[in-house]
């Protein structure tokens, strides 16, 4: 049973450039959640879809935006990359409370 | 507003020794759930435990233990004995009480970088 994916591994980006991230939930899963961890800190929360539809959201801006589909997949799009942007992405994907993670994407704007 | 603290930062012990993570947690609501996630070099979260508020009940899983207090609002974690390969940066999380179906978000601490040395 595959767990959670994402792709890609590594993204390297320039500022103002545009950004989509994926991940594939773990089997039996409906939602997906997004956060984001900088460099030492704890990961903040992004938002979460389920059921196709964005359920609850972190205090990001408008330039974080995502999608769920139909199979629960989920992408993550950053627009107009800042500098801060730059971290690791993680995808939990959960079912009732327990919420597992992919490995992350390592974003880093230049 | 949920809040959690860890405020230990960096803790280094030699292999064998115990070792304790300390977790403070604040939240209005009366059920929740407590997490503890350990984060190696790769970077994956892996899940170590999910402790509900109605459960105060110490958890003990081979050289892990886990000990949760209410009235304190403190869910602290032990490894005993510890090794090389526990070295990583350990999380703990709290998340609101939904009953919808739908998992609630993850507030996290700041995480401490636990080092075990040979």
């Amino acid at each position: 049973d595959a767990g959670v994916t994402q792709s890609p591994t590594h993204l390297i980006k320039t500022r103002g450039q545009q950004v989509t991230l994926r991940c594939s939930p773990k089997s039996g899963h409906d939602t997906v959640s997004w956060y984001q961890q900088a460099l030492g800190q704890g990961p903040q929360f992004i938002f979460q879809y389920y059921e196709e539809e964005e359920r609850q959201r972190g205090n990001f801006p408008d330039r974080f935006s995502g999608h769920q589909f139909p199979n629960y997949s989920s992408e993550l799009n950053v627009n107009a990359l800042l500098l801060g942007d730059s971290a690791l992405y993680l995808c939990a994907s959960s079912v009732l409370h327990e919420q597992y993670f992919g490995p992350g994407t390592r974003l880093t704007v230049t | 507003a949920q809040k959690v603290t860890q405020a230990q930062t960096e803790i280094s012990v030699v292999e064998k020794e115990d070792v304790t993570l300390d977790c403070v947690y604040e939240t209005r609501d009366t059920t929740y759930y407590l997490f503890w996630y350990k984060q190696p070099p790769s970077g994956e979260l892996v899940f170590l435990i999910r402790r509900n508020s109605f459960d105060e009940q110490n958890e003990i899983s081979g050289r892990y233990s886990w000990n949760f207090q209410k009235s304190t609002s403190s869910f602290n974690f032990t490894i005993t004995a510890s090794q090389v390969v526990d070295s990583a940066v350990y999380f703990c999380a709290l998340s609101e009480w939904r009953d919808t179906g739908a998992n609630s978000k993850l507030t996290f601490g700041k995480g401490i970088t636990l080092s075990v040395r040979p």
